[in-house]
């Protein structure tokens, strides 16, 4: 199992531009989410998936958004860019059974200039 | 809604000293409550968590945190430190029956274990 997986692991983008960061598990889990880490904040939730085709916003979805066309796929777009954005971004997986344990890929660090 | 307050943002410690780590939270609903640790340039790795039953909760790596409902704390600790446990530890909770596995996540307490 490779788990929960994510390209690129570095990214920069000048301010405008739109890329797309992507996330796979190969666990057949039905929850996948996104977060972002910034200093002194923690990690906040963007967006998440309780399984395929189906999405919903979290705490800052503002500036990103995702689809869920399979259950092991889970890509976060950014449309345009901002220098706010610059953060280290970890998408995570969770099973339906009652464990709760969330499984975390090793991120990517992205500069926005 | 619910929100995560970790006490300190720093920890220095000497090597074989014991170490809390404090985590405090509020919610209008049950919670379940999670420690994570992130080691540098990597993601996070479950420690311990909280779901029901004892209250006092063992982890990997010789950490314990108990779950005090009264004070809305949940506290990690640890009786000896080693240098290898200098790492960044989140505090998390998620609400009881939320389903999408959404953390509501602490500020971080970063945790630095001199020789």
């Amino acid at each position: 199992n490779a788990g929960v997986t994510q390209t690129p692991k570095f990214q920069v983008l000048k301010t405008g531009q739109s890329m797309t960061l992507q996330c796979a598990q190969d666990m057949n889990h039905e929850y996948m989410s996104w977060y972002r880490q910034d200093p002194g904040m923690g990690l906040r939730l963007i967006h998440y998936s309780v399984g395929a085709g189906i999405t919903d916003q979290g705490e800052v979805p503002n500036g990103y958004n995702v689809s869920r066309s399979t259950t092991e796929d889970f890509p976060l777009r950014l449309l345009s860019a901002a220098p706010s954005q610059t953060s280290v971004y970890f998408c995570a997986s969770r099973g339906s059974g009652g464990d709760y344990e969330q499984y975390f890929g090793p991120g990517t660090r992205l500069t926005v200039t | 809604a619910q929100s995560v307050t970790q006490l300190d943002s720093q920890v220095p410690v000497f090597e074989e000293a014991p170490v809390e780590l404090r985590c405090n939270y509020s919610s209008s609903v049950s919670v379940y409550l999670f420690w994570y640790v992130q080691y540098p340039n990597q993601g996070l790795q479950l420690l311990l968590k909280y779901l029901s039953g004892s209250t006092l909760v063992k982890g990997i790596n010789g950490f314990e945190a108990e779950f005090n409902k009264s004070q809305t704390s949940f506290h990690l600790r640890k009786p000896s430190v080693h240098i290898s446990d200098t790492a960044e530890y989140f505090c998390a909770v998620n609400r009881v029956y939320n389903q999408g596995g959404k953390l509501i996540f602490g500020q971080g307490t970063e945790l630095s274990v001199k020789p």
